[in-house]
């Protein structure tokens, strides 16, 4: 069965720390694998998409790797922001169009 | 408009009702996607658009589920006869190509009592 679990299932930091989070899949073909952030109340916005290829990509603060070998990747924030503070939502994309499975999501707060 | 418009933002109907929930995906975009997000769960894919046709509804949870798009812009998702367990927000996202980013709307929270 396709799948994306993600941990931990929440986090909380302080602002200006760094934090990780991680997600695995179990998805198959694996097209390609994205990193998502929904505010309270708001739709998913793309931080990153990987594919097969790419072990490593940067949207400013936010870093993702991908080890497509142990099916992991990994989402790092840098220097965290209050605004930080929402959930982050591994998605891997299987197939020939953008047939998405979605994790549960890990829930950040960011306090001051 | 700029983005994917999904209205109404909220919905609230009684068991057995009929609801209809309205996506205006991004000018030009041919690929429209529904998915549903229940409290504290990542989205679950519905049905998938490309132009008009519906290329993969296998996401649809059951006959209850209907969506259109017959002008290969707006999409309905028309649900009859509503159970407290479709309570749920409901996706909208528009992609450019099948397999372009995909661009979100705020939701559509349905609640049924």
């Amino acid at each position: 069965k396709n799948q994306v679990e993600q941990s931990p299932q929440s986090l909380i930091i302080l602002e200006g720390k760094n934090c990780t989070l991680q997600c695995n899949y179990t998805v198959s073909p694996f097209s390609n694998l994205r990193w998502y952030k929904q505010d309270t109340g708001r739709g998913p916005v793309s931080l990153t998409i990987m594919t097969f290829s790419e072990n490593t990509k940067s949207n400013g603060r936010y870093t993702a790797t991908l080890d497509a070998d142990t099916k992991q990747s990994s989402l790092h924030i840098t220097a965290s922001q209050l605004s930080d503070s929402a959930s982050y939502i591994c998605v891997v994309s299987s197939g020939g169009y953008n047939k998405l499975i979605f994790g549960a999501g890990t829930r950040l707060a960011v306090h001051p | 408009g700029a983005g994917v418009s999904q209205t109404p933002s909220n919905k609230v109907t009684e068991k057995g009702k009929y609801v209809e929930l309205r996506c205006d995906p991004i000018s030009g975009h041919t690929a429209l996607y529904w998915y549903r997000q229940s409290l504290g769960q990542g989205p679950e894919f519905l049905i998938y658009f490309q132009g008009t046709g519906a290329a993969d509804d296998s996401g649809l949870p059951n006959d209850r589920f209907f969506a259109v798009r017959p002008e290969g812009s707006v999409s309905t998702l028309k649900i009859q006869r509503t159970e407290r367990g479709d309570s749920a927000v409901y996706l909208c996202a528009s992609s450019l190509a099948s397999t372009g980013e995909l661009f979100f709307g705020e939701g559509s929270r349905l609640t049924v009592l």
